[in-house]
């Protein structure tokens, strides 16, 4: 049973690009989230997708979008890259109606 | 809103010995979940434990085990027997119901657990 998987594992971008992020959600899951983690910090909420729309958001600009498709796998696009944007962007994915989440191992975005 | 402190920015054991980790949160919710979980210098979340708010018994997963005190807003963390693939940083979330039978993850800074043989 695979569990929740991210790609890539590392990206290196300049500043104003922009940049996406992929994740496929663990076997049986519906719902996924996406959190940003700074160096030293924990997790924190950016958004929620469930049945193809955002259903939740946190405290995050408009630069960062999602996407979720048919097959429950989402994606994260940020927009004109700052270097404040440099952190571990985790997927997390659950069954709709629950709290447990599971986590991918993340992908390292670095901005130059 | 909700809100999780972790106060412990470090702490460190014997191997076999037992920690507590410390945790309190906020929430004006009632329908809610706590957990800890554990992410090693792989960076996976990793969860280790969870408890819903409305069960009174507290949580126990093999040498885990939490000690939860809903009117303190307390939601510890005891590991027995430390071993040192236990060293990580621990992080204690809050889950809370944000409607439409979506809920998110509140987490604390962290607690990085050394485990020293």
């Amino acid at each position: 049973d695979a569990g929740v998987t991210q790609s890539p594992t590392h990206l290196i971008k300049t500043r104003g690009q922009q940049v996406t992020l992929r994740c496929s959600p663990k076997s049986g899951h519906d719902t996924v989230s996406w959190y940003q983690q700074a160096l030293g910090q924990g997790p924190q909420f950016i958004f929620q997708y469930y049945e193809e729309e955002e259903r939740q958001r946190g405290n995050f600009p408009d630069r960062f979008s999602g996407h979720q498709f048919p097959n429950y796998s989402s994606e994260l696009n940020v927009n004109a890259l700052l270097l404040g944007d440099s952190a571990l962007y985790l997927c997390a994915s659950s069954l709709a109606g629950t709290a447990e989440a599971f986590f991918g191992q993340g992908t390292r975005l670095t901005v130059v | 809103a909700q809100t999780v402190t972790q106060s412990q920015p470090e702490m460190s054991v014997q191997e076999a010995e037992t920690v507590t980790l410390s945790c309190t949160y906020d929430t004006s919710e009632n329908n809610y979940y706590l957990f800890w979980y554990k992410q090693p210098p792989s960076r996976q979340m990793i969860l280790v434990i969870r408890q819903e708010a409305y069960k009174q018994q507290n949580a126990t997963e093999n040498r885990f085990s939490v000690n939860f005190q809903k009117a303190a807003k307390s939601f510890s963390l005891k590991i027995s027997d430390s071993q040192l693939g236990d060293t990580a940083m621990y992080f204690c979330a809050s889950g809370g119901y944000s409607g439409a039978g979506s809920y998110q993850l509140t987490f604390g800074k962290g607690t990085k657990l050394s485990v020293i043989p």
